[in-house]
């Protein structure tokens, strides 16, 4: 168990639709990180924050938006969803240190599904 | 930017014997970290090891160990006397140096352990 709780586990939508994906760390982490995995195409960087300060942005669309919560648990916001929006989505944490040897720990992940 | 490529979307190996997991790496910084994770079928990410670009010993966490050759910009990941449960997927990431900067993962390797 890393410690990074997401919630739900699966999602099962349809275009069109909103959809917030949960994440809280690891007990003392600072930072979150947001990451699509699609089939074939590794993991995609979305968005970091740190101490509820956004850090850092990867190809995140406009459609979606994220933000970092005074008690650290982050949220994802997926709207006007499309069928290529299925993937699983991963939150990461660390301790928020500016160190290169900083790991992160991810949760299990959210699959969602557009229908 | 940076970036990692690996080029072997899958990989075979027999049980007991020893695989390398390619990896390579494209950064301007002179700091960085390198790191392997593994994902299994269930999905989640699990950290296995890491290098740091200064470090002078090739790094290793039991069975796993890096082959890290800096002016070839690779991190190869070698796993000795694999076992059944080594199947699944192979994650090389770098994370730069310099701040809260994002963690970049390359496509993967799906390794097979063959009984």
């Amino acid at each position: 168990d890393s410690g990074v709780t997401q919630t739900p586990k699966h999602l099962i939508t349809a275009t069109g639709q909103r959809v917030t994906l949960r994440c809280s760390p690891r007990s003392g982490d600072l930072s979150v990180y947001w990451y699509q995995q699609s089939l074939d195409q590794g993991l995609q960087f979305l968005i970091q924050y740190y101490n509820g300060e956004e850090r850092a942005k990867g190809n995140i669309l406009e459609r979606f938006s994220a933000q970092q919560f005074p008690d650290l648990h982050s949220e994802l916001n997926l709207s006007s969803l499309e069928l290529g929006d299925s993937a699983l989505y991963f939150c990461a944490s660390s301790a928020g240190q500016v160190s290169t040897n900083e790991k992160l720990f991810f949760g299990s992940g959210t699959q969602l599904s557009v229908l | 930017a940076q970036k990692i490529t690996q080029t072997q979307p899958g990989m075979f190996v027999q049980e007991k014997e020893a695989v390398t997991l390619d990896c390579t790496y494209d950064t301007s910084d002179p700091s960085y970290g390198l790191f392997w994770y593994k994902q299994p079928s269930s999905g989640e990410m699990i950290f296995l090891i890491y290098q740091g670009s200064y470090d002078q010993q090739n790094a290793t966490e039991g069975r796993y160990s890096l082959n890290f050759q800096k002016a070839r910009k690779s991190a190869n990941l070698v796993i000795s006397a694999s076992q059944l449960g080594d199947s699944a997927m192979y994650f090389c990431a770098m994370r730069p140096s310099g701040g809260y900067q994002k963690v970049t993962f390359g496509i993967g390797t799906k390794l097979q352990v063959i009984p």
